[in-house]
C-alpha cells in the first residue's frame, strides 16, 4: 500500500461527459502528479502540484482541468469526454520525510472508460 | 525538446541476468528513476540515479552516466515474478526552477523458464 489513495477505481460513462477523479497524497507529502496511461502506452505526464499550486505543466488537454486543495487532495477534472479519453489515470505524491530520493508514490490509478 | 528512449520488449531466462538501457535528452537533467509495473498495477518505485555511478538494491542495480545521458537497470538472478514493464524517467527542472518528472514509454520483460 503506497498510501496514496484514488477514487473511485472504475468509472464508465458516456462520450460528451464530465468526470472528476480525486486523489489524496500520501500523509506529508506536498506535491501531487497526474499521469495518463492508455491501453500498452507509457505514462503521460498531465500535471504537477506543489501545495496547491501548478508546478508543471505536461500535455493535458484544454478539456482536462486540475487543482490541489488547501488539505493537499487533488481533483482531475476531464470534460466533453471522447472515446480516446478511455484510459488509466494515475496519481503519485511525493515530497514527504519518508520518501527516498526520486521516489514517487503512485496511487492504484482510476481507470476510465468511455462508451 | 525533451525525449526519452528505451527498447520496447526484452525476454530473458529465469535465473539470467537482464540490463534495459534508456537513453534521454532533456535540458535541467537531475536525475533518472526506474519503476516496475505489473499488468493492471501501480508503477513502484525501483531505484534513483541524481549522480554518475552505480545503485545496487538486492538484485537490482541502475547506472547513470550524466555525459552520454545513458542510464541503465540491470536485474540479476531474474525470477518469474520480475516479468513487467519497467519504466525509466527523468526528473527535470522546468520553468519557475520547478522540477517534473517524465516517463519513458516502458520495456515489457518476459521471464521465460
Amino acid at each position: 500500500d503506497s498510501g496514496v489513495t484514488q477514487t473511485p477505481k472504475h468509472l464508465i460513462t458516456a462520450t460528451g461527459q464530465r468526470v472528476t477523479l480525486r486523489c489524496s497524497p500520501r500523509s506529508g507529502d506536498l506535491s501531487v502528479y497526474w499521469y495518463q496511461q492508455s491501453l500498452d502506452q507509457g505514462l503521460q505526464f498531465l500535471i504537477q502540484y506543489y501545495n496547491g499550486e501548478e508546478r508543471a505543466k505536461g500535455n493535458i488537454l484544454e478539456r482536462f482541468s486540475a487543482q490541489q486543495f488547501p488539505d493537499l487532495h487533488s481533483e482531475l477534472n476531464l470534460s466533453s469526454l471522447e472515446l480516446g479519453d478511455s484510459a488509466l489515470y494515475f496519481c503519485a505524491s511525493s515530497g514527504g520525510i519518508s520518501g527516498r530520493e526520486g521516489e514517487l508514490f503512485f496511487g492504484e490509478g482510476s481507470r476510465l472508460t468511455v462508451l | 525538446g525533451q525525449s526519452l528512449e528505451q527498447p520496447s520488449e526484452v525476454t530473458a531466462v529465469e535465473g539470467a541476468i537482464v540490463q534495459i538501457n534508456c537513453t534521454y535528452q532533456t535540458s535541467g537533467f537531475y536525475g533518472l528513476s526506474w519503476y516496475q509495473q505489473h499488468d493492471g498495477g501501480a508503477p513502484t518505485f525501483l531505484s534513483y540515479n541524481g549522480l554518475d555511478g552505480l545503485e545496487e538494491t538486492g538484485r537490482f542495480s541502475s547506472f547513470l552516466s550524466r555525459s552520454d545521458s545513458y542510464g541503465y537497470l540491470l536485474l540479476q538472478e531474474l525470477q518469474m515474478k520480475d516479468s513487467a514493464s519497467y519504466f525509466c524517467a527523468v526528473r527535470d527542472r522546468v520553468s519557475g526552477g520547478y522540477q517534473k518528472v517524465t516517463f519513458g514509454t516502458g520495456t515489457k520483460l518476459q521471464v521465460i523458464p
